[in-house]
């Protein structure tokens, strides 16, 4: 069975630097075919797309968002981290990773999401 | 940068079919594939690589990409469908994954 559990603050104060982990089960990140995504979605808003990491070390960001995020993978310890710097009260959102597939991009497991609150 | 859009809410009554459109210049050229997101919970996808459902999805949830427009199709729309649904592409020219702004499906 696929899970994605992501975790992270809850709350973060403007300016300040977020960490998000996702650890995976039920399949590997080396899987040639198979990558991490970060997605989110303000109160009432919709879903965002953020980054994505595959096995292959390729990273791909959001062209808005690029100068504040970073994406990296530890194989070993089936997680994916996701930072987001400068945080500002507009990114308050839930976060959510995903196993991306290569081929279409379609992101087929969805983890619970973690709900991140930027104020001071 | 590239864009998806999508109207903002679809209305269908119970029985019959719902289609969703999803918009974008030349997305007939790209894989389209859609998710289905009930509050509370995390998004479900339900069509990929434009037509695919993947297991577990019921039969009645179909998928179309030709031209500029992707539509979902939900047939015999049961009350259990009432959700908000996104399109999403993957943008060669940016590296980016895109999602439609999302439609609300109300059965009623």
């Amino acid at each position: 069975q696929v899970t994605l559990k992501e975790s992270g603050p809850v709350l973060v104060k403007p300016t300040e630097t977020l960490t998000l982990t996702c650890i995976v089960s039920g399949f590997s990140l080396s899987n040639a075919r198979m990558g991490v995504s970060w997605i989110r979605q303000p109160p009432g808003k919709a879903l965002e797309w953020l980054a994505h990491i595959f096995s292959i070390d390729e990273k791909s960001y959001s062209t808005s968002l690029k100068s504040r995020l970073t994406i990296s993978k530890d194989t070993s310890k089936s997680q994916v981290v996701l930072t987001m710097t400068n945080m500002d009260p507009v990114d308050t959102a839930t976060y959510f990773c995903a196993r991306m597939r290569l081929v279409g991009f379609e992101s087929d497991v969805w983890g619970q999401g973690t709900t991140v609150t930027v104020s001071s | 940068s590239y864009e998806l859009t999508q109207p903002p809410s679809v209305s269908v009554s119970p029985g019959q079919t719902a289609s969703i459109t999803c918009s974008g210049d030349k997305l007939g050229d790209k894989y389209a594939c859609w998710y289905q997101h009930k509050p509370g919970q995390s998004p479900l996808l339900v069509i990929y690589l434009n037509t695919k459902r993947p297991s577990g999805i019921p039969e009645r949830f179909s998928g179309s990409n030709s031209g500029n427009t992707a539509t979902l199709t939900i047939s015999g729309t049961q009350a259990m469908d009432e959700a908000d649904y996104y399109c999403q592409a993957w943008d060669r020219s940016t590296a980016n994954v895109v999602f439609g702004g999302g439609s609300k499906l109300t059965v009623l």
